[in-house]
């Protein structure tokens, strides 16, 4: 099946130690995101890449890095994480940028920091 | 900016029940909103999505609505099961901004 993957499910870091979470996609899709989702909060976006054009958000902050190799796969680089850059994040993709276009979701990354 | 709420944010239902989730939102100058499931600890997962030109969207138990005028949307689900529960979120995508806003969410718990 077509899908949204990321990897490792469960990530545990040390505070300052830089970490690299994974998405890859079999849809073939031009966009991908990254949002970070803490506890009981609405997920937010942190950059999208269309095609391989990079939109960061304006809040993001720089600890914050992201790449996308090729069409399939999307990093998200977090280069010195403190304790508040613990939570889930989220890959998701979507076909094109149109109104009749879904988002499709990974099953996340809970990342640890201690 | 967009800001969009979920009221209320849990909800306790017996087996059965017909149930309705809301979500309201700011700016009506809207492209499309989307309903997510999220179960604990897991990504989401779409359940359906309204164009801004659309009023409602179906699928099986669940029925979606959306007025832009007065900034609102509701999910309605028929005959709740317990396989229901989970954390329902919505968002709405701005009208020329690459960029959904959601919200919290609704923790729904149906009770056997």
């Amino acid at each position: 099946d077509a899908m949204v993957i990321q990897n490792p499910r469960y990530q545990v870091t040390q505070f300052g130690k830089p970490v690299t979470l994974s998405c890859s996609q079999t849809l073939n899709h031009n966009v991908m995101y990254w949002y970070q989702q803490k506890s009981s909060q609405a997920p937010k976006l942190l950059f999208h890449y269309y095609d391989k054009d990079f939109n960061n958000e304006a809040d993001t902050p720089d600890n914050f890095q992201s790449r996308r190799p090729n069409t399939s796969f999307c990093f998200l680089d977090i280069r010195s994480p403190g304790l508040g850059d613990a939570a889930m994040y989220l890959c998701a993709t979507s076909r094109d940028l149109r109104g009749t276009d879904t988002q499709y979701f990974g099953p996340g990354t809970r990342l640890t920091v201690l | 900016k967009q800001e969009v709420t979920q009221i209320p944010a849990a909800l306790s239902v017996p087996e059965g029940e017909n149930l309705v989730l809301n979500c309201s939102f700011t700016d009506s100058a809207i492209y499309n909103l989307q309903w997510f499931r999220q179960d604990p600890g897991k990504g989401l997962t779409s359940l359906l999505l309204i164009q801004s030109s659309q009023r409602e969207q179906t699928s099986g138990r669940l029925n979606a609505s959306l007025d832009k005028s007065s900034g609102r949307s509701t999910l309605y689900i028929a005959a709740s099961q317990p396989g229901d529960s989970a954390t329902y979120l919505c968002a709405v995508r701005r009208y020329n901004f690459n960029k959904f806003y959601f919200g919290s969410g609704t923790k729904l718990n149906v009770k056997p």
